[in-house]
């Protein structure tokens, strides 16, 4: 059973560098979220989508991020000239319908 | 915008208590509670997904109860053991996006 699968587990790089995640799916769902979790909260929904289409994305999510899913299968989450505040654990989940979403194991992006 | 509070924020138990949180939602948005286990390194694993009000699910030594009309949902683990010891989130699904508001989790150490 393979499950939800994130790239890479942990990421170092300086302020201002461009970083990509990249999060596969559990083959048969049709949903794909990304969340970003910081010290002591919860995770934060950051954008979603069904299949090749990106239906909602949060506030939070200012124009230095952008996420694609090109074929309805595989997700990246790219953050452009990145701050200190984008240092956060980036979890990507999915799910089909209204199913319980399954979880991969995350990126933790450290900002130097 | 959707508020999601959990307590305590965190419990430290011995082996054999039993223990419970407290989740509480706006009972004005509601589509579904899912309530997680989150252990160290790694992935949430999700417990249960409670639809109705009055549900009650049961996992092993946990349980769930929901209450829609007030807006609370508790989770009560029986008989604490060491691998209990994780952080446990509720989620709230306010719309059709089944995108999940958490709340900050509570941090339970069960203690041998």
């Amino acid at each position: 059973d393979t499950g939800v699968s994130q790239d890479p587990r942990h990421k170092i790089t300086k302020r201002g560098q461009n970083v990509t995640f990249r999060c596969d799916p559990i083959s048969e769902h049709n949903r794909l979220y990304w969340y970003r979790q910081t010290l002591g909260q919860g995770p934060e929904f950051l954008t979603y989508f069904q299949n090749e289409a990106q239906l909602e994305k949060s506030r939070l999510l200012s124009d230095r991020f952008s996420a694609e899913r090109p074929k309805g299968s595989f997700s990246t989450l790219e953050i452009q000239r990145t701050e200190q505040g984008d240092s956060a654990m980036y979890l990507c989940a999915s799910s089909s319908q209204n199913q319980p979403q399954h979880f991969g194991d995350g990126t933790r992006l450290s900002i130097l | 915008i959707l508020n999601v509070e959990q307590s305590p924020q965190s419990l430290h138990v011995q082996e054999g208590d039993s223990t419970n949180f407290t989740c509480s939602f706006p009972s004005s948005n509601f589509y579904a509670l899912h309530w997680y286990r989150w252990e160290t390194a790694k992935s949430p694993e999700a417990l249960f997904v409670m639809t109705l009000n009055g549900d009650e699910k049961k996992k092993g030594r946990i349980s769930a109860t929901l209450n829609t009309k007030e807006g609370y949902s508790y989770l009560y683990i029986k008989g604490s053991q060491p691998e209990d010891s994780a952080t446990y989130l509720c989620a709230l699904i306010g719309d059709s996006s089944y995108k999940l508001i958490f709340g900050s989790g509570t941090r339970l150490l069960v203690r041998p």
